[in-house]
């Protein structure tokens, strides 16, 4: 059974550019959610996906965009890259929003913005 | 608004010896709090979680962690450190309670193991 998957792993962007990222849940896992972990620090919210929409957010501007389709899976965008978004971006998935059942973590992507 | 305080953003133990990581939470709810493990380059691996019920926590590679509400605090704790235990712990609290899986994480604390 695979675990949660993130694509790519790694990723080199200059300021300004958009990037897309991607991530497929645990399987039988329906909501995704997304995390920033800049260096050094703890993982921040981002957003969560359920039900193809947009549930909750965290304190991130517009340029932090995503979608989810129906098999579940999801996508992360990021549009005028700062130099400050370079981060390790993880996705988590789980069953239902709003339960606490447990959260699987990827392994990320390496976001390095020059 | 929910938050949480790792204390030591490095700890270093010797192997055999006692791990104890320090974490204090703020929350306007009764908390959910966690503890994840997060190797280089992998993802964050749960730990151990309270909810509700008894205080203290067994989790997974034999640590355990204690919630003192007097004292809003939730340290992490394992009684014999092995090498593969060196990784960095964050601690965690649900936005909600029980009404939501978003997390406010801790800062982390990166532990090391001497042999």
């Amino acid at each position: 059974d695979a675990g949660v998957t993130q694509s790519p792993t790694h990723l080199i962007k200059t300021r300004g550019q958009q990037v897309t990222l991607r991530c497929s849940p645990k399987s039988g896992h329906d909501t995704v959610s997304w995390y920033q972990q800049a260096l050094g620090q703890g993982p921040q919210f981002i957003f969560q996906y359920y039900e193809e929409e947009e549930r909750q957010r965290g304190n991130f501007p517009d340029r932090f965009s995503g979608h989810q389709f129906p098999n579940y899976s999801s996508e992360l965008n990021v549009n005028a890259l700062l130099l400050g978004d370079s981060a390790l971006y993880l996705c988590a998935s789980s069953i239902g929003p709003v339960t606490n059942e447990k959260l699987f973590f990827g392994s990320g992507t390496q976001l390095s913005v020059l | 608004a929910q938050s949480v305080t790792q204390l030591g953003s490095h700890v270093s133990v010797s192997e055999g010896a006692l791990v104890l990581l320090r974490c204090n939470y703020s929350s306007s709810v009764p908390p959910y709090l966690f503890w994840y493990v997060q190797y280089p380059n992998q993802g964050l691996q749960l730990l151990l979680k309270y909810t509700t019920g008894a205080t203290l926590v067994k989790g997974i590679n034999g640590f355990e962690a204690e919630f003192k509400k007097s004292e809003t605090s939730f340290h992490l704790t394992k009684p014999s450190a092995h090498m593969s235990d060196a990784a960095e712990y964050f601690c965690a609290v649900s936005d909600y309670g029980g009404a939501t899986n978003k997390l406010i994480f801790g800062t982390g604390t990166l532990l090391a193991v001497q042999p």
